[in-house]
């Protein structure tokens, strides 16, 4: 069971990069790592997944070292509307229920 | 094309009452999902289709029913609800399980008195 961990909160300043880390020591060899970000009041949307080194979309970074045993999402010049919670997920291609595990995210604050 | 759909968007019950929640996915999806998320806690899997007439059940599954009625719909049913499922419900769907890009319904808020 690839449960992860993230820090509970994180301040950042308009226009700053933001870089949040998920741990997962005991991720599996067929797990992919997997980005959600979610507003109040709404549902979670996907940003970004990877299996191994870095991936990059319109939106974000992933950055995965070797060991696979974290993971970072790295946000761009972050504005106002990047405040949420972003939730790191571990999980294989296939799996049953039982390996679904959102964890309680990391919710970030942009400050002007 | 809407997504993912959820009924209804509020409700409140008394302890004891009964009531279904229904999802639908428009994006001819094989996985479907429910999930709860009590106030700044993440989400927790109820449960889990992989594909009509499949149910699996996730990490909190006490307390709740599903059906996965036809490719498109997945209900959550609470045969008698009590305080502690008093949460906001998501409803989600992917192409394929574990890692495959789910996509979120706009959430449930259920209140139980």
């Amino acid at each position: 069971l690839a449960k992860t961990t993230q820090p509970i909160s994180m301040d950042s300043y308009e226009g700053q990069e933001v870089n949040i880390t998920c741990s997962h020591n005991n991720i599996a060899t067929n797990d992919y790592i997997t980005w959600y970000q979610q507003f109040p009041s709404q549902g979670p949307r996907f940003i970004i997944q990877g299996y191994k080194t870095k991936v990059t979309n319109e939106v974000a970074s992933l950055f995965i070292p070797a060991d696979r045993k974290s993971s970072t999402l790295s946000l761009p010049r972050v504005s106002l509307s990047d405040t949420a919670v972003y939730y790191c997920l571990v999980a294989p291609d296939q799996t049953g229920a039982n390996n679904l595990f959102f964890g309680t995210g990391t919710r970030l604050t942009v400050i002007p | 094309n809407a997504g993912v759909t959820q009924t209804p968007k509020f409700q409140v019950l008394k302890t004891g009452q009964s009531m279904t929640l229904q999802c639908a996915q428009d994006m001819n999806h094989n996985s479907m999902y429910w999930y709860r998320q009590d106030p700044g806690m993440g989400l927790r899997l109820i449960y889990y289709s992989a594909s009509e007439g499949t149910t699996d059940k996730g990490e909190v599954p006490n307390g709740y029913n599903v059906s996965r009625l036809n490719k498109r719909e997945f209900s959550l049913r609470l045969e008698s609800a009590a305080p502690s499922q008093t949460s906001v419900y998501f409803c989600a769907s992917s192409v394929t399980g574990g890692s495959g890009e789910q996509y979120f319904g706009p959430g449930t808020r259920l209140t139980v008195t």
